[in-house]
């Protein structure tokens, strides 16, 4: 089956860039997401990334994806406080399970700021 | 008020009880997801149902059942709970033409003594 890969913690210094990691295992995926759960809540959609694109800007957040090294990453730019989270990568596979789709998730990168 | 509401938000339990955890949505989706975290596991799905009359088994739906009791509710029951079921449980809501963009619940924390 799918598995999704992330380091569990990554701490940064306010101010700089953080930079969360992912593998993958499923070559048909078609669509890669990030997702945010901020203490005490559930998980938020972040952004995506369609497997035919290899980066995607989005204010502070750019995503980048290696199709070849099944590797997608998050950066995050001016990490601030508000960005203390735990991280999530997701994968969703369309070819193989059309109509039935659903994610896989990574075990999420707790990242913590440091002032 | 949320969008998706689960109850209750916390639970202790002893071990052989039955369990009911709900979940209701206002956003009118069709799809609707019972997910499980655990630290260092990430979310793990347990059963997911894309309409009423439709309940599939997700990757982990030992000792775990479920009942689509309408569009907007999704109930996950622990039928003799045991303490390896403590865990932080996720109720979950997308539309099928946005099948990725799921919308979580607050969670609801279940410890088993």
């Amino acid at each position: 089956g799918e598995d999704v890969e992330q380091s569990l913690f990554l701490s940064v210094r306010e101010g700089d860039s953080s930079v969360i990691n992912c593998t993958y295992t499923d070559s048909s995926s078609t669509y890669l997401y990030w997702y945010k759960q901020e203490p005490g809540a559930g998980l938020q959609l972040l952004t995506y990334i369609f497997s035919n694109m290899d980066m995607k800007q989005d204010q502070r957040l750019t995503v980048l994806l290696n199709k070849k090294d099944k590797h997608l990453s998050l950066r995050i730019a001016d990490t601030q406080t508000g960005d203390s989270a735990i991280y999530f990568c997701a994968e969703r596979d369309d070819l193989s399970n059309f109509g039935n789709e659903k994610l896989t998730f990574g075990t999420g990168t707790r990242l913590t700021i440091i002032p | 008020d949320a969008d998706v509401t689960q109850t209750p938000r916390n639970r202790i339990t002893k071990t052989g009880k039955r369990i009911m955890l709900e979940c209701s949505q206002t956003k009118g989706h069709d799809r609707m997801y019972w997910y499980r975290q655990d630290p260092g596991l990430g979310l793990r799905l347990i059963y997911y149902s894309f309409d009423v009359k439709d309940i599939n088994k997700g990757e982990i739906s030992d000792g775990y059942s479920v009942s689509r009791q309408a569009q907007a509710k999704f109930s996950l029951s622990l039928e003799s709970a045991i303490p390896n079921q403590t865990a932080l449980y996720f109720c979950a809501t997308s539309d099928r033409r946005r099948p990725g963009e799921l919308f979580f619940g607050e969670g609801s924390r279940l410890t088993v003594l």
